[in-house]
């Protein structure tokens, strides 16, 4: 199956700072889609982007799925932001499914 | 809307008691899944539907099964539970074919097997 690696594992910021999280995987897809689950377990989509980039307020994302990857910018972050972030890949059809990456844990501290 | 809701949050049961997740969504999304998250390993997939009446294996189908008698519900059950079963239970669901790709999900449930 396809593998998909995060990374940073684990990343503390000031408030105010910028991040870039990035999202690795093995073959090729036409389904990609950050999550944002937060410290009360609640998993939120952020995007949906098999190519390309989209914005939506401070975050945004850019997908280069000739090379297999995918970055998720966080910019100004707030302490709102902590929680951990999945990617998650798969192809269209055939029900649709996901797998996801184990994820990157941020912290966002006053 | 509510969108994705999950039925109970919490459980606790012993090694063999069987128990029933019901999920539930109100946007008349085609397609429902049922994922599993243990601790530092993401989500993975248990089984999914693409429509009423049909279901399929996902990733880590062993020890569970399910049914969508009805297009907004998607039920998962553990008809023999083992303490490897104990982790946090999401449903999600998503419209193709002629809607987004998006997945959306439920609070979760966390199951406790003593």
């Amino acid at each position: 199956g396809i593998q998909v690696e995060q990374s940073p594992p684990d990343l503390i910021l000031q408030e105010g700072a910028n991040s870039t999280l990035r999202c690795n995987f093995s073959d090729s897809v036409n389904n990609l889609q950050w999550f944002h689950q937060n410290p009360w377990g609640q998993l939120i989509n952020l995007f949906y982007i098999p190519s390309g980039t989209k914005q939506n307020g401070r975050l945004s994302a850019t997908t280069v799925a000739t090379e297999r990857y995918s970055l998720l910018y966080i910019s100004s972050s707030q302490t709102t932001d902590s929680g951990v972030y999945f990617c998650a890949v798969g192809l269209t059809g055939g029900g649709n499914k996901l797998t996801f990456g184990t994820g990157t844990q941020l912290k966002v501290e006053l | 809307n509510a969108g994705v809701t999950q039925t109970p949050k919490f459980r606790v049961l012993k090694t063999g008691q069987s128990m029933t997740l019901l999920c539930a969504q109100d946007m008349n999304h085609e397609y429902m899944y049922w994922y599993r998250q243990d601790p530092g390993m993401g989500l993975r997939l248990i089984h999914y539907s693409v429509g009423e009446g049909t279901t399929a294996k996902g990733e880590v189908p062993d020890g569970y099964n399910v049914s969508r008698l009805k297009k907004q519900n998607f039920l998962l059950g553990l008809e023999s539970a083992a303490p490897s079963q104990t982790s946090v239970y999401f449903c999600a669901s998503s419209s193709p074919p002629r809607g987004t790709d998006t997945q959306y999900f439920g609070p979760g449930t966390r199951l406790t097997v003593l």
